[in-house]
């Protein structure tokens, strides 16, 4: 079957690093996504990977493996305002995205 | 600035009542999309749309229906059938269907069924 698993709940402390798991299990992959959520708002595109490695973009950094089916978001210099939930998704053949149910993030000063 | 608006932000429906949600894209995108978001679950696909007046149904397309006449708007009717609407709505649009393109997301609407 098809399933992206995250973990739940994170906490980190501001200025520090965090780095936020994602396995997947998809049929025909096609490439990972990250977004960010804040609470009652729109997702926002982060970041996407398609090949295997480590891409930086500022502050966020995504990996990828896909022999593991495995990627990572780190976050770093945290901002209070990076406290949202951050949500994987992975591509199938169908041109459709499985999602999985996000990470919530709380930054504690 | 280019866009993509859904209204209402909430929305209260009786039990028994159609509901239709609105999205417009000013993007010039041609790929459409609906999605249900629950707490402690992902993003589940309604319905999505490639072109105008094509649609095809995602994973939950059970108790609701779309059109897509033209390209900008792509509106979202929850019917009666629909046993469990009370949800977050998110319409998304995409340059096209190819896996790469990033969805850009409205704002939502919050539907609550009394």
């Amino acid at each position: 079957g098809q399933n992206i698993d995250q973990p739940t709940e994170m906490t980190a402390t501001e200025g520090a690093i965090v780095q936020i798991n994602c396995t997947y299990q998809t049929s025909g992959f096609n490439g990972l996504f990250w977004y960010q959520q804040h609470a009652g708002e729109a997702p926002t595109f982060l970041s996407y990977n398609v090949l295997d490695g480590l891409e930086e973009k500022g502050r966020f950094s995504s990996f990828l493996s896909r022999s593991k089916g495995y990627s990572y978001l780190l976050l770093k210099e945290l901002q209070m305002k990076d406290s949202a939930s951050y949500l994987c998704a992975s591509s199938d053949s169908n041109y459709q995205l499985i999602w999985g149910a996000g990470t919530k993030l709380i930054i504690k000063p | 600035d280019g866009g993509i608006t859904q209204s209402p932000k909430y929305l209260f429906r009786k039990e028994g009542q159609n509901v239709t949600l609105s999205c417009e894209q000013n993007l010039n995108h041609d790929a459409m999309y609906w999605y249900r978001q629950d707490p402690g679950q992902g993003l589940r696909l309604i319905y999505y749309s490639q072109i105008v007046n094509d649609f095809q149904k995602g994973d939950i397309a059970e108790g609701y229906s779309v059109s897509r006449e033209k390209k900008e708007s792509f509106p979202l009717t929850v019917t009666s059938a629909q046993k469990n609407p009370t949800a977050f709505y998110l319409c998304a649009s995409a340059r096209g269907l190819a896996i790469y393109n990033e969805q850009f997301f409205g704002p939502g609407t919050r539907l609550t069924v009394l």
